[in-house]
């Protein structure tokens, strides 16, 4: 089945010690997207992808980056993991612009 | 700019009961609406949408009417079940090309006791 993957699904990291999360999709989808969620809150979007363009949302921080190497894989990088980086991260998929997206399972990010 | 209220939870059913989770937008333009379910650590799973005004989606049961003039799509099931016990997100989309943000509402927790 077609599907958004992600990997691990579980991940625990020190203080300031960098992490990359991945996202891989069989659905050739142009769009990639990478949500953060904390316990009990919506999904807040980071950024996201159309295709090699790269669109960040104002409220980012600098802390957090991204890589799409090519149309299936996708990389949340966090360069300093502090303790309110632990969350949920979500990575999301759309054929286009303004289509459904479709999201994986999640990584839940644990910063000790 | 644009927003998604959804009922406040925690809400908690008997098995079988009906359930509706109440659910309006405020947005500039004609957006398409989504009902998203987040089950216990998982990702969120795409219920059900409607993408223009009286479009009627449908899922598992699940339904959601696009009232434009009531800015609203609340979700509905007739008869519940344990397995429905979840987390359900209202948002809002397909908005202005070149803008791909989704607003999501708050989440409603729902829990069926058998």
């Amino acid at each position: 089945d077609a599907m958004v993957i992600q990997n691990p699904r579980y991940q625990v990291t020190q203080f300031g010690k960098p992490v990359t999360l991945s996202c891989s999709q069989t659905l050739n989808h142009n769009v990639m997207y990478w949500y953060q969620q904390k316990s009990s809150q919506a999904p807040k979007l980071l950024f996201h992808y159309y295709d090699k363009d790269f669109n960040n949302e104002a409220d980012t921080p600098d802390n957090f980056q991204s890589r799409r190497p090519n149309t299936s894989f996708c990389f949340l990088d966090i360069r300093s993991p502090g303790l309110g980086d632990a969350a949920m991260y979500l990575c999301a998929t759309s054929r286009d612009t303004g289509d459904t997206q479709y999201f994986g399972p999640g990584t839940r990010l644990t910063v000790l | 700019g644009n927003s998604v209220t959804q009922m406040e939870g925690p809400v908690t059913l008997s098995e079988e009961a009906f359930l509706t989770i109440n659910c309006t937008y405020t947005a500039t333009g004609y957006p398409s609406l989504f009902w998203y379910v987040q089950y216990p650590g998982e990702g969120l799973q795409l219920l059900l949408k409607a993408t223009k005004a009286d479009d009627k989606g449908s899922n598992k049961g699940f339904e959601a009417t696009y009232r434009k003039e009531t800015t609203s799509f609340h979700l509905e099931k007739g008869s519940v079940q344990v397995s429905d016990s979840a987390v359900y997100f209202c948002a809002l989309g397909g908005l202005n090309f070149g803008n791909e943000k989704l607003t999501f509402g708050t989440g409603t927790r729902l829990t069926i006791i058998p």
